[in-house]
């Protein structure tokens, strides 16, 4: 069976301080892996995706994340954080050939002045 | 700029009443997924489709909620009837196989 775990739902830095999310998933075939991110009364918006190829994969509003096979996770980060980072974060999971996105729990980012 | 429109936006009622909740994918997806929002559980899949077909809807309390296409421009959720612990806010999002999934503002329904 598939599966994600977001470590810490919630999590507060300051601005300007390193930003990490956690991710690790479970999956017994290759995976695609999704972050997302939610403001308040928002849908969600793709982040940043990794499907095959480069392990290290750019988003949108400067952030990152690795996806790390022996590790089998897939952490989200971001060098500064912004005021206006503060939002829910998703991590899913889905797989070639099917439809399903599996996804975490979720994390609430807070950026401290 | 392409998006998933959804209808109402809020939504309250009473329990027992029938709750109608739209989705218009953007134009060209073939695949069409709803989800459920709680503090408790999460997002949950309730059902997706293929090119209008129901793939799976065992995320569905089959009783209560069912879920249909009734062409490519419509979704649509109908839960009949209500109950509280329906409270929740349902995404609709759409997408193409092996491409991103772009998801709607989202219904908050309220069942009194």
């Amino acid at each position: 069976a598939q599966s994600v775990t977001q470590l810490g739902s919630h999590v507060s830095v300051s601005e300007g301080a390193l930003v990490l999310l956690r991710c690790n998933y479970s999956s017994s075939v290759p995976p695609y892996l999704f972050w997302y991110v939610q403001y308040p009364n928002q849908g969600l918006q793709l982040l940043l995706k990794y499907t095959t190829g480069a392990t290290l994969v750019k988003g949108i509003n400067g952030f990152e994340a690795e996806f790390k096979k022996s590790e089998t996770s897939f952490h989200l980060t971001k060098p500064s954080a912004h005021m206006s980072d503060a939002a829910e974060y998703f991590c899913a999971l889905s797989t070639s050939g099917t439809y399903k996105y599996i996804f975490g729990t979720g994390t609430r980012l807070k950026v401290l002045a | 700029d392409a998006r998933v429109t959804q209808t109402p936006r809020h939504k309250v009622t009473e329990m027992g009443q029938e709750v109608t909740m739209r989705c218009q994918p953007i134009l060209g997806h073939n695949t069409v997924f709803w989800y459920r929002q709680t503090m408790m559980q999460g997002l949950e899949l309730l059902a997706y489709f293929r090119n209008r077909a129901p793939l799976d809807d065992s995320g569905m309390p089959k009783d209560r909620f069912s879920a249909e296409m009734p062409d490519a421009t419509l979704a649509t959720l109908k839960i009949q009837p209500s109950e509280p612990r329906d409270s929740a806010v349902y995404f609709c999002a759409s997408g193409l196989p092996g491409l991103d999934m772009f998801f709607g503002p989202g219904t908050r329904l309220t069942v009194l």
